[in-house]
């Protein structure tokens, strides 16, 4: 089946600095992939909609400038959370959906914390 | 607008039934539903396309209602593997999905 790798599972940062979060698809090619934000006993929030070769499209109330997505070829998006601080301590969960089929595939998410 | 789930938690014995519902104020176009444990990534369980869609696997089977926007999530003779937290996700005619509130559920022994 599909796979979706996401790297890095944990990250722990010091407030002020950057953090990268890659998702990749493993075994399709994803024009769009899908960038969440979950808080704990939450439901997953959509943040963006990262198209390949394209800019990301950002849901309302979340911050272009500070959640920088890079979709540069078919199989990777990149999540950087700029300036990180502690209240964007979170899980990042990204996910592709594969052309012709409904199903969302998701990554294993990446927890970060913000010291 | 995030889809509405109900309830927002339930707790079963082993080789009870339940039901949750997603409720949404827009038109579908697909439902998918979700099971997540806990620290993990949510994972895919099945997706309605059409309204009046039935489908089950195992014995876990879902229902789409297009017109009231609806769609239910039926769990039979629940197991111990079946606990975690239940999402439906939306889709409305692009390729994006949103969530519902999720549904919180606990069988126990």
């Amino acid at each position: 089946g599909a796979v979706v790798s996401q790297h890095p599972s944990r990250v722990i940062c010091k407030s002020g600095t950057s953090v990268k979060i890659e998702c990749r698809s493993l075994d399709f090619q994803a024009t769009t992939m899908f960038w969440y934000r979950q808080f704990p006993k939450q439901s997953l929030m959509l943040m963006a909609t990262s198209n390949e070769g394209s800019k990301a499209t950002y849901e309302q109330g979340v911050e272009k400038d500070k959640f920088l997505i890079n979709h540069a070829s078919l199989t990777l998006s990149t999540l950087t959370v700029t300036s990180a601080h502690p209240e964007d301590s979170s899980f990042y969960i990204c996910s592709a959906s594969r052309l012709g089929s409904g199903e969302l595939f998701f990554g294993e998410g990446s927890r970060l914390t913000v010291l | 607008q995030q889809p509405v789930q109900s309830p927002q938690a339930v707790i079963l014995r082993e080789g009870e039934d339940a039901v949750i519902n997603c409720s949404s104020s827009k038109a579908l176009y697909s439902v998918h539903w979700y099971r997540q444990k806990h620290g993990e990534a949510p994972i895919f369980l099945m997706i309605l396309l059409k309204g009046g869609e039935q489908k089950g696997h195992d014995k876990i089977s879902a229902s789409f209602n297009e017109k009231k926007q609806q769609s239910s999530l039926y769990l039979t003779a629940s197991q111990l593997s079946y606990s975690g937290t239940y999402f439906c996700g939306t889709g409305s005619g692009t390729y994006k999905y949103i969530f519902g509130t999720g549904t919180r559920l606990k069988v126990l022994a």
